[in-house]
């Protein structure tokens, strides 16, 4: 199996930084990786797909980049409503794999 | 706009069975390729399986934690997909979703396991 590895694991930042996650994959994975955001009780919020590609609705402040097997996630200009757990997935190869997520924390 | 609405959850003995659907619409549900992910409560995201088109042979794919326990099957005349698993262990506690991708993906809200005794 693929294994995804995230970094950081947890992350403290203020309102207005930019920061930016990273997702690396065991092997290479073409462009298949998406991102997805999740809050307390709710379901993952799909992000990103094809690994830089916005999914619709999703506002420009995040963007992803990469490709092969080294992936990542920016948001700018933080929001509160952006402090969520963040997952990246790799979508190229059987059984689909996740990253363990990366917990984006108001410092 | 696509949706996807799981059912069936629910508190079930360990040994036991169940079987979650999950409803679509916003999409050619006959044309696509769909899976079942899971989320163990205060745990990460596992892919579960997924199952082809019946254009391109219906065949399905298991993460190995519920290969030979789990089957996933759709009706394409109701559009529906659904998850039958049987012999259910404590492990399997989760949320279930179903998941689509087609230029993006589509997620429904999910539907709560509990095996327990």
């Amino acid at each position: 199996d693929i294994q995804m590895t995230q970094s950081p694991s947890s992350l403290s930042a203020s309102v207005g930084d930019r920061v930016t996650i990273t997702c690396r994959a065991s092997q290479a994975i073409s462009n298949s990786l998406a991102w997805f955001q999740q809050k307390p009780g709710k379901a993952p919020k799909p992000l990103i797909y094809a690994a830089s590609s916005l999914q619709s609705g999703v506002p420009s402040k995040f963007s992803g980049s990469g490709s092969g097997a080294d992936f990542t996630l920016t948001i700018s200009s933080l929001q509160p409503e952006d402090f969520a757990t963040y997952y990246c997935q790799q979508y190229n190869t059987y059984p689909y794999t996740f990253g363990q997520g990366t917990k984006l924390e108001i410092k | 706009e696509v949706q996807l609405v799981e059912s069936g959850g629910g508190l079930v003995k360990p040994g036991g069975s169940l079987r979650l659907s999950c409803a679509a619409s916003g999409f050619t549900f006959s044309n696509a390729w769909l899976s079942w992910v899971r989320q163990a409560p205060g745990k990460g995201l596992e892919w579960v399986g997924r199952i082809k088109s019946q254009g391109d042979g219906g065949t399905t794919d298991y993460a190995a934690p519920v290969k030979g326990r789990f089957t996933i099957s759709r009706d394409d005349s109701k559009n529906t997909l659904y998850l039958q698993m049987n012999n259910l262990k404590t492990e399997d506690t989760a949320v279930y979703y179903c998941a689509h991708y087609s230029n993006g993906w589509d997620w429904g809200q999910g539907t709560l396991v509990t095996v327990s005794s």
